[in-house]
């Protein structure tokens, strides 16, 4: 069983959106804090975003380079949380992982496979 | 916030020590006992290896090992093999709630 999958990549043009769902099993989904963090061809992990558990309101919070673009969400019925992508540039081209923390921590585990995003005209 | 600054790669003989550093300021790295590790063959997702700078979850060899000394924090891996030529990259809480992941690090076993 993997513990968590992310679906919805694909190629889109530059100013278009996208939205990613990341899937969970296997582990306490609505206690958990859920992320995203992105990697370019290359290049480092980015952390992107992250959405708190009901009990913290579901609190978001974001990087400076996707903040008002970028928007994450969870449906906790269906242990799933989403990434909705908007005004995308080029250089949001990624794979874009989805992980979690859990209560009081500061370390992502798991990570799924990820999802590639293609920002191209 | 900008991203942890990481030696681009390192590189050592199987057998040998390499450790690798991860700089950051006073309100990321210096500021919390929150610093991560994680290892990415080609590939594949990001693997834990260390957290809260000196833990290592259940399964990760004891030959790799945290620590931490002001603004920058380490992973040393000992005996080193194989197996071990990854990409790393550290990660760490900030004081804004947010997180910043470091540059990464290309470790080569010659």
């Amino acid at each position: 069983e993997v513990p968590l999958v992310e679906s919805g990549g694909g190629l889109v043009q530059p100013g278009g959106s996208l939205k990613l769902s990341c899937a969970a099993s296997g582990f306490a989904f609505s206690g958990s804090t859920m992320h995203w963090v992105r990697q370019a061809s290359g290049k480092g992990l980015e952390w992107v975003g992250r959405i708190r558990n009901k009990a913290n309101n579901y609190a978001t919070a974001y990087a400076v380079s996707v903040k008002g673009r970028f928007a994450i969400s969870r449906d906790d019925s269906k242990d799933t949380a989403y990434l909705q992508m908007n005004s995308l540039k080029t250089d949001d081209t990624a794979v874009y992982y989805c992980s979690r923390t859990s209560p009081g921590s500061a370390w992502f585990d798991p990570w799924g496979q990820g999802a590639l995003v293609t920002v191209s005209s | 916030q900008s991203a942890l600054t990481q030696p681009a790669s390192v590189s050592g003989s199987p057998g040998q020590s390499i450790t690798i550093s991860c700089t950051g300021t006073s309100s990321d790295v210096g500021g919390y006992n929150y610093v991560s590790w994680y290892q990415q063959h080609p590939g594949k997702a990001p693997k834990l290896m260390i957290y809260d700078v000196t833990n290592r979850p259940s399964g990760v060899s004891d030959r790799f090992s945290g620590s931490k000394s002001g603004n920058t924090a380490s992973l040393t891996i000992s005996g080193l093999q194989a197996e071990d030529e990854a990409h790393y990259s550290c990660s760490s809480y900030t004081s804004t709630g947010t997180y910043v992941f470091g540059t990464g690090t290309q470790v080569t076993v010659l």
